[in-house]
Parts: C-alpha cells; sequence; structure tokens
C-alpha cells in the first residue's frame, strides 16, 4: 500500500523569505502523480503544484517549485518570497497513474506560518 | 462556475442520530469521493465512485454509507452517529481516466457529534 508522510507538522517563515516542506512517500509503482495542496483557513483545498512521476524537470508555478527526488521517494515543496497569504496547512498527495480513478492518499499536511 | 458544492457547512448531531451529508458538482466529473479530516491524520478516503452506478470502499469507510445518485450527486449517510466521526467532511470530484488531473473539493462539512 502507498503512504505519504510529511514529517513537520508546522513551520514557520518570515515574510519575503524561503521555506522549504517536506514529504516522502512509499510506492512500489514507477508511475505515479504528486501534488501539493494549500488549505487556508477558509478550509477550501486549493492545488498549488503537481509533478508527474515519469518527469524528471521539477514542476515550477510561479513562486512555488518542487524538488522531486524519484529514487528518494522525495517531493519537497519550497515557497519563494513568502507572503502573507501563504499561510496555510499544506498537503502533499500521491495517485496511481495506472489508475483511472483520481483517488489521493494524503500527508498528515504541514501547518505554515508566516510572520510578517 | 460552483464546482463542488457541499451542504451542510456546519453540524452537531447527537450520538445516535443519523444525517446525511449532500455533495453535487457541475463539471461534469465521472469520479466522487468522500474524504475526512482529521488533526494530524490529513485526508483520508472514506468511499469513492469512480463512475455513475458504482461505489467503493476507502480506507476508512466503517460506520458510513454512500449514494451515488445520479453523475452530479454522491451523498454520504451517517447511519448511527459516534463521537469518533467527529471531523471535517470532504466531497471531492475529478475527471476519469489516467491523465494527472486534480480532485476539486468542496468547502467542507465540520461535523460535531456529542
Amino acid at each position: 500500500a502507498q503512504t505519504v508522510t510529511q514529517s513537520q507538522p508546522e513551520m514557520s517563515v518570515q515574510e519575503a523569505e524561503t521555506v522549504t516542506l517536506s514529504c516522502t512517500y512509499d510506492t512500489s509503482e514507477s508511475d505515479y502523480y504528486l501534488f501539493w495542496y494549500k488549505q487556508p483557513p477558509s478550509r477550501q483545498m486549493i492545488l498549488v503544484i503537481r509533478q508527474e512521476a515519469y518527469k524528471q524537470q521539477n514542476a515550477t508555478e510561479n513562486r512555488f517549485s518542487v524538488n522531486f527526488q524519484k529514487a528518494a521517494k522525495s517531493f519537497s515543496l519550497k515557497i519563494s518570497d513568502s507572503q502573507l497569504g501563504d499561510a496555510a496547512m499544506y498537503f502533499c498527495a500521491y495517485r496511481n497513474a495506472y489508475s483511472n480513478t483520481g483517488k489521493l492518499i494524503f500527508g498528515q499536511g504541514t501547518t505554515l506560518q508566516v510572520k510578517p | 462556475n460552483a464546482g463542488v458544492t457541499q451542504t451542510p457547512k456546519f453540524q452537531v448531531l447527537k450520538t445516535g442520530q443519523s444525517m446525511t451529508l449532500q455533495c453535487a458538482q457541475d463539471m461534469n466529473h465521472n469520479s466522487m469521493y468522500w474524504y475526512r479530516q482529521d488533526p494530524g491524520m490529513g485526508l483520508r478516503l472514506i468511499y469513492y465512485s469512480a463512475s455513475e452506478g458504482t461505489t467503493d470502499k476507502g480506507e476508512v469507510p466503517n460506520g458510513y454509507n454512500v449514494s451515488r445518485l445520479n453523475k452530479r450527486e454522491f451523498s454520504l449517510r451517517l447511519e448511527s452517529a459516534a463521537p469518533s466521526q467527529t471531523s471535517v467532511y470532504f466531497c471531492a470530484s475529478s475527471p476519469w481516466g489516467t491523465a494527472p488531473t486534480e480532485a476539486f473539493f468542496g468547502q467542507g462539512t465540520r461535523l460535531t457529534v456529542v
């Protein structure tokens, strides 16, 4: 069975600084998708970034980028130039690429605090 | 531009009471899901429906039932609520297929069982 682990329950960063959130996963599949979701206090789940395992290039979306290390089964999220609006809980999620359903396996979440 | 709509947003139940959480999506997605979110545990899959007419158990199905009423609607029923079911519940939907599309989530229902 696949598992996703986020070992940092809480992180904090100074506004305008850079922070990295960690995520590791375990799977025997060779192809899969990885996602980072943001959950602000409103509870809405917002997709931040996605990575396809067969792609070696790390995904980037504006200030958000990932460090995808397939052999190490690691998928960290880097937030550059942190803003107050980045304060939220962040979830790492895994999806089997061979499945037609979009079932996700989530990590435990990391709460990010941004200090002004 | 509604996306995934869940009702209610908040609910308090007494132990043993029953209730149904409603979910509807307007994105023409085939697959729908119910997750629960608990502190320190992330989101866990309760049930899912890969397509209209099918439902399957997820990781934590005990104490719940689901109905895929049509392509748009997927409800979650608690027949006899227990304090252990106090949680935030999310409905989600996604297209069918192996493309790396994300799941779209509703706003969540905060359920407290006393």
